[in-house]
């Protein structure tokens, strides 16, 4: 099925550094999602997006939509280890539920 | 959100045979999706579950090989049908309660030897 492209696929970081990744689609979406994945479990919602433009923080994450509504990026400032996971972007366009994944990227924290 | 639960969380089958998962949320919900994803990738949509009706199957998913039931609005089943090991992966339910965003349930871990 379509995927987003999503980058860096992996990053490997150490403590206390900041975090930037990013997806892109060639479709425009009207949501966009964050997701992170921690091995095991099933995805954990982290922030959701709904306007172009729009800038959303959760406590150390901040995502942005993309004012062309084609991508969107995701933040992660002063990481922890138990930043540890997979993240991944989902998209939803206009008149459907669906969601479209991201290939994720894998964030490793060193101490 | 959604309490979300699966059952079982994970296992181990051999080819040919059939395994059903089960998918419980704590409250009602019109849509229930359920997807695959494979070892190291990202997720898949397999269908959406319809309550009352046939689900909706995505390209590449057939009702044959991934029946799907869903017999009321916090219930759900996907059986993944004469298995082989290219099937394994992890199976994931996952809901839309009544704000715009999807949360999944803890996933079923399975291994087709």
């Amino acid at each position: 099925g379509q995927q987003l492209n999503q980058s860096p696929q992996s990053m490997f970081i150490q403590e206390g550094e900041d975090v930037s990744m990013n997806c892109t689609s060639s479709s425009i979406f009207n949501t966009w999602l964050w997701y992170k994945q921690d091995p095991g479990e099933g995805p954990v919602l982290l922030i959701a997006l709904y306007k172009a433009g729009e800038l959303t923080s959760n406590g150390r994450l901040t995502a942005q939509f993309g004012i062309t509504r084609k991508d969107s990026f995701l933040n992660i400032s002063a990481s922890i280890p138990s930043d540890v996971g997979i993240y991944f972007c989902a998209g939803q366009s206009y008149n459907t539920d669906k969601l479209i994944f991201g290939t994720g990227t894998r964030l490793q924290v060193f101490p | 959100s959604a309490v979300i639960s699966q059952k079982p969380s994970r296992d181990i089958c051999q080819r040919g045979t059939s395994l059903t998962i089960q998918c419980q949320v704590d409250s009602q919900v019109t849509m229930m999706f359920w997807y695959r994803q494979q070892p190291g990738q990202s997720l898949t949509l397999i269908a959406t579950a319809n309550q009352g009706s046939e689900a909706t199957y995505e390209s590449g998913f057939v009702i044959d090989k991934f029946p799907i039931s869903r017999p009321n609005l916090t219930f759900s089943t996907l059986t993944v049908s004469n298995m082989s090991p290219e099937d394994s992966s992890i199976y994931l339910c996952s809901v839309y309660p009544a704000s715009r965003e999807q949360f999944f349930g803890p996933g079923t871990r399975l291994t087709v030897l």
